[in-house]
């Protein structure tokens, strides 16, 4: 079946430490996104990608960064630079520059420990 | 500056009951797309909608329509004869033509009671 997979569901992080979120899509959409999803809160951008070896930052990218070294995959590391890390992480991807609709994952919830 | 307004936080009704969901947007761009998803407990957004500036057709599937209305900015879901498995959070988004970032709503938990 075609989708995204987002792994671990859950994972606990300690202060300070780096945690590395993975996302995997079999879409061969070239476009693909990290979202962060608080308690009340509607989902903001954190990182975006339109095509490998190639992302942008989004509204709130500070304490996060990302790569793009493969179509499928789109791997987002939360830093021990940002200050409130937990929350729920979302990835997903879409067909670039057509508004259409994305698709999600499943999700990761982080919790910092 | 684009947004997107959802000011109802919690609806709760009754099995059969109709609900609207409202969803207000701002952009001052002229082409723009507009989308509802539902973020059932599971945790992933499943996409329910998409509609252009463009078109204000109001849209049925369903128990799901929608009605788009451009003098007010509006985007607002109405399901029909609700059931428990529509219990869940919605949100409304917003994109500039494009681009496929999208602009979220705060969301809008919808709890269908039996």
């Amino acid at each position: 079946d075609g989708g995204i997979t987002q792994s671990p569901k859950y994972l606990f992080r300690k202060e300070g430490q780096n945690v590395t979120l993975s996302c995997e899509q079999n879409l061969n959409h070239d476009a693909m996104y990290w979202y962060r999803q608080d308690p009340g809160q509607g989902l903001r951008l954190i990182y975006y990608s339109q095509i490998v070896n190639d992302f942008q930052k989004g509204d709130i990218a500070e304490g996060y960064s990302v790569s793009r070294e493969k179509k499928e995959s789109f791997p987002l590391t939360v830093t021990s630079a940002q200050k409130n890390p937990t929350a729920f992480y979302l990835c997903a991807s879409s067909i670039p520059g057509l508004n259409t609709e994305a698709f999600f994952g499943q999700g990761t919830r982080l919790t910092v420990v | 500056a684009q947004k997107v307004t959802q000011a109802q936080t919690e609806i709760s009704v009754v099995e059969k009951e109709d609900v609207t969901l409202d969803c207000v947007y701002e952009t001052r761009d002229t082409t723009y797309y507009l989308f509802w998803y539902k973020q059932p407990p599971s945790g992933e957004l499943v996409f329910l909608i998409r509609r252009n500036s463009f078109d204000e057709q109001n849209e049925i599937s369903g128990r799901y329509s929608w009605n788009f209305q451009k003098s007010t900015s509006s985007f607002n879901f109405t399901i029909t004869a609700s059931q428990v498995v529509d219990s869940a959070v919605y949100f409304c988004a917003l994109s500039e033509t494009g681009y496929n970032k999208l602009i979220f709503g705060a969301g809008t938990r919808l709890a269908v009671h039996p």
